[in-house]
């Protein structure tokens, strides 16, 4: 059974840095692109980018490139969002999720994580 | 890139049907067949149900539908039930080589 399986909530302090999860089951890996999705408390989906485990090929969305970092680590079939210094408008509940192709639809989602940053 | 445009809210009556619209412009919706259709319910993740214009994934009910003319594509359901209600949101790649969302309409099931 394909499963994208993320890492829990996270409580955070403005400047500090934060890496979460997003860990694949069921499928290769490697011949899927991992998309990032945000949505910001009581608002709509934001397509962040995505990452191509098999050889970390990488599409930034403008809004977001430079404010995060994506990685991935292939052997333990593992996407990585990071951030090195959290604002309090990087509170939201971040989607993993994973594409065919870079044209494809998200067809399996993992379950989000909720990043809370406030002093 | 600009998120697509879906109307805020719609809304109908058991059995009946709706059309949730989303409006892109040539460098999205309108230069590819690549629009997919997400349902969410409040707490939960996204859920595919229509990819590549007008294709349901295996297990979607046959009473969701996708269309596209121009820059507008359109998502209809038909036969509303209660279990429909929810956000819906259109997604398009584009000439970027990215993708982009719309705003997300709300689903009131009268």
């Amino acid at each position: 059974e394909v499963q994208l399986v993320q890492s829990g909530a996270e409580v955070k302090m403005p400047g500090e840095s934060l890496k979460i999860s997003c860990k694949g089951y069921g499928y290769d890996f490697t011949t899927y692109w991992i998309g990032w999705v945000r949505q910001m408390p009581g608002k709509g989906l934001e397509w962040m980018g995505i990452i191509y485990p098999g050889d970390s090929d990488l599409r930034y969305s403008p809004s977001v490139h430079g404010q995060v970092t994506f990685s991935a680590d292939k052997s333990i079939s593992t996407a990585y969002l990071q951030w090195s210094s959290l604002k309090a408008s990087d509170t939201a509940i971040y989607y993993c999720a994973r594409q065919y192709t870079t044209s494809s639809p998200f067809d399996y989602w993992g379950q989000g994580t909720l990043v809370t940053v406030s002093s | 890139q600009s998120a697509l445009t879906q109307p805020a809210s719609v809304s109908g009556s058991p059995g009946q049907s709706i059309t949730i619209s989303c409006t892109g412009t040539s460098s999205d919706v309108g230069g590819y067949n690549y629009v997919s259709w997400y349902q969410q319910h409040p707490g939960k993740a996204p859920k595919l149900m229509i990819s590549g214009v007008n294709k349901r994934p295996s297990g979607v009910s046959d009473r969701f539908s996708g269309s596209k003319s121009g820059n507008t594509a359109s998502l209809t359901i038909s036969g509303l039930q209660g279990e429909d209600e929810g956000y819906y949101y259109c997604s398009s790649y584009t000439t970027n080589r990215t993708s982009v969302f719309g705003g997300g309409t709300k689903l009131t099931v009268l």
